[in-house]
């Protein structure tokens, strides 16, 4: 069926190091992946998207890169701050799946001062 | 941005009870929003997608008759938690797209079933 993962579920790092967090996707026919942020008690927080035919997205101080061929996402964090300190979310959609979102099990990101 | 808010943001209630969780588009309209559950350090499971003017398309597992889902108008679905029990306690988050798949989230609904 389809499933949205993550490798790792609890991610440790020095403020003003750089984050990196990983996701595995299942669905071949998902061509919509996006990154949330959900912070203790709210709901998720928009990050980043990327479609299908894009490898690589750039935001402010957000990275996110997309590898089809293993079906591989990634959100990278530059310089990040206690304020990032948060749960991450990758999810995908599909056209073909009326555009629901399925979410990916999550990866806490905790900064250290 | 776009803004999704949710009412009430938080409800305890009896076994047995029904609880009623509204989740509104403030500035655009959604002809579909979704609903999700989470549980403490789990992720967002979708549990139905609900549709203006027609029913509600219900993921697997998930019980039609228990949580009852509609859609008034363009800007407004309710979730209902019928005879709710404690295994129904959860947060539950609506989600809404702005465009055809950027889905933009509620705060979320903590319902605490006594």
């Amino acid at each position: 069926g389809e499933s949205v993962g993550l490798h790792l579920p609890t991610l440790s790092v020095q403020e003003g190091d750089n984050s990196i967090i990983n996701c595995a996707y299942s669905n071949s026919a998902s061509d919509y992946f996006i990154w949330y942020k959900q912070e203790s008690g709210k709901g998720p927080q928009f990050i980043i998207d990327i479609r299908s035919n894009m490898d690589k997205r750039q935001g402010q101080r957000v990275t996110v890169l997309l590898n089809k061929t293993v079906k591989h996402l990634s959100l990278q964090i530059a310089a990040t701050q206690p304020g990032d300190s948060a749960v991450y979310f990758c999810a995908e959609s599909a056209n073909t799946g009326g555009f629901k979102t399925i979410f990916g099990a999550g990866t806490r990101l905790f900064v250290k001062a | 941005g776009a803004v999704v808010s949710q009412h009430p943001s938080w409800v305890i209630c009896k076994s047995g009870t029904s609880v009623k969780i509204e989740c509104r588009s403030l500035d655009f309209q959604a002809t579909t929003m979704f609903w999700y559950r989470q549980f403490p350090k789990k992720s967002l499971m979708l549990m139905a997608t609900s549709n203006e003017g027609s029913k509600a398309t219900y993921e697997q597992g998930v019980e039609k008759d228990k949580f009852l889902i509609n859609h008034a108008s363009l800007t407004l679905s309710t979730l209902t938690v019928t005879s709710a029990h404690p295994e129904d306690s959860s947060f539950y988050i609506c989600s809404a797209p702005l465009r055809t798949d950027t889905q933009y989230f509620g705060p979320g609904t903590r319902l605490t079933v006594l």
